[in-house]
């Protein structure tokens, strides 16, 4: 059974850092691109960030380029994102999702995600 | 940026009804279109890619339509687990993807 379990989110000061994590099992994490996407409750959906299975290439939303940075660790299976100079437009449900085979971009599993609230 | 404008807004229905819900794209995108459905706390769950391709496990009262710049998901008889959110989204400016602002189905 494909799980991918988000943590990290908590509530921050503006101009602050965090990291949010996803640790990944049930499928052959290696393989596959990731992604994180965004919700503010109640609203729709943002995709902010996605990385090729070997690390080789990294794409941002323009509304995070410079601020976040994707990483992912394939011996442990985990997936990253470090949030740098967080503003209150940032404060959403963090989602992340493993990309179907064979195409990068469609999201076949999701987490349930980790809420960052920015706020002073 | 191709932006994606779902109709209507709100969808008002009752079960076993047919539901029509659309998603324009503001050019062309082929084909490169998925649709998901998330339901409240729940994390979206991909239904259609490629257009008209059902994801794994999806039942068959699902299906999605179209080409270019207008799309279509329609759920043949809808049952009361379908009551939902709606997401199409587009691939074709890859890297960067999109999503549209949803429909929100409702029982009538």
């Amino acid at each position: 059974e494909v799980r991918l379990v988000e943590s990290g989110g908590v509530v921050v000061q503006p101009g602050g850092s965090l990291r949010l994590s996803c640790a990944a099992s049930g499928f052959a994490f290696d393989d596959y691109t990731m992604h994180w996407l965004r919700q503010v409750p109640g609203k729709g959906l943002e995709w902010v960030s996605l990385i090729t299975w070997n690390s080789d290439t990294t794409y941002y939303a323009d509304s995070v380029k410079g601020l976040f940075t994707i990483s992912r660790d394939n011996s442990r299976n985990s997936l990253f994102l470090q949030m740098n100079s967080l503003r209150t437009e940032d404060t959403a449900l963090y989602y992340c999702a493993k990309s179907l085979s064979g195409y990068d971009s469609y999201l076949d599993y999701w987490g349930q995600g980790t809420l960052v609230t920015v706020s002073s | 940026e191709i932006v994606l404008t779902q109709s209507p807004a709100t969808l008002s229905l009752s079960p076993g009804e047919r539901a029509t819900l659309s998603c324009r794209a503001s050019q062309s995108i082929s084909t490169s279109l998925a649709w998901y459905q998330q339901t409240p706390g729940q994390a979206p769950r991909l239904l259609i890619y490629g257009a008209s391709k059902r994801a794994t496990g999806i039942p068959a009262r699902f299906s999605g339509s179209g080409s270019g710049t207008d799309f279509t998901l329609t759920i043949s008889s809808l049952e009361p687990e379908d009551f939902a959110v709606y997401y199409c989204q587009q691939r074709d400016s890859w890297p960067s993807i999109t999503f549209g602002q949803g429909t929100r189905l409702e029982i009538k």
